[in-house]
């Protein structure tokens, strides 16, 4: 029974390049979360998604960042251009449907050099 | 205000001392309610769910106050494992989980 699954683990790009965070969630959960967590600071709710739906974007920035869930496959976030700024630590979690609880997964590190 | 408000700390707290953290959330129609601990670098943790009428795991214990809109956090005995930040966490109805800052735990040998 395997818990949320990210990857990779670290993922270094260069200014201007494309990063793609995939994350399984754990089986039977339907409802995918991303977070952000800078240097030294909380967890900033990003993007919220069921299979196939943005449910609630409100935290994506507007430019450069998507999500999504596919009906089959893990979920991706996907940063294009990225720049030093966005270099955080990217968690992603799921919950059963009508649940709140919510398992984390170990996280991408991402560096942009 | 913030939805979901905590003391950053750190609070340094010597080794088998009581510690208690404090919460409060903007919403009043906030539905569930839950304490996640994170280790540096590390992800968040399910700690404990928060219940209405309280409960308690262990050393733990969790109180939630509706009337004054705030949660806490009651850590007994604390061990040196215990140093951690400990994130407050408020779901407002629509599924979306939302997180405090953390508070900053340190207990001293």
């Amino acid at each position: 029974n395997a818990g949320v699954m990210q990857n990779p683990r670290h993922l270094v790009r260069r200014r201007g390049q494309e990063a793609r965070l995939r994350c399984s969630p754990m089986k039977g959960h339907s409802h995918v979360y991303w977070y952000r967590q800078l240097p030294e600071e909380g967890l900033k709710f990003m993007v919220y998604l069921q299979k196939e739906n943005i449910i609630d974007e409100s935290g994506m920035p507007k430019e450069r960042f998507s999500a999504e869930f596919p009906k089959e496959g893990p979920s991706i976030l996907r940063i294009q251009q990225v720049v030093r700024g966005d270099s955080a630590a990217y968690f992603c979690a799921s919950s059963q449907e009508d649940r709140g609880v919510a398992f984390f997964g170990q996280g991408t590190r991402l560096t942009v050099v | 205000r913030k939805e979901v408000e905590q003391d950053p700390g750190p609070f340094n707290v010597p080794e088998g001392a009581t510690v208690a953290f404090n919460c409060t959330y903007s919403n009043s129609a906030s539905q569930s309610f839950f304490w996640y601990r994170q280790d540096c670098r590390k992800e968040p943790k399910l700690l404990m769910s928060v219940y209405s009428s309280g409960n308690e795991d262990g050393r733990f214990t969790a109180q939630l106050n509706r009337a004054s809109q705030y949660i806490s956090l009651l850590i007994r005995d604390s061990k040196l494992s215990d140093s951690a930040t400990y994130l407050c966490v408020v779901n407002f109805g629509n599924e979306k989980l939302t997180f405090g800052t953390g508070t900053r735990l340190t207990i001293i040998p």
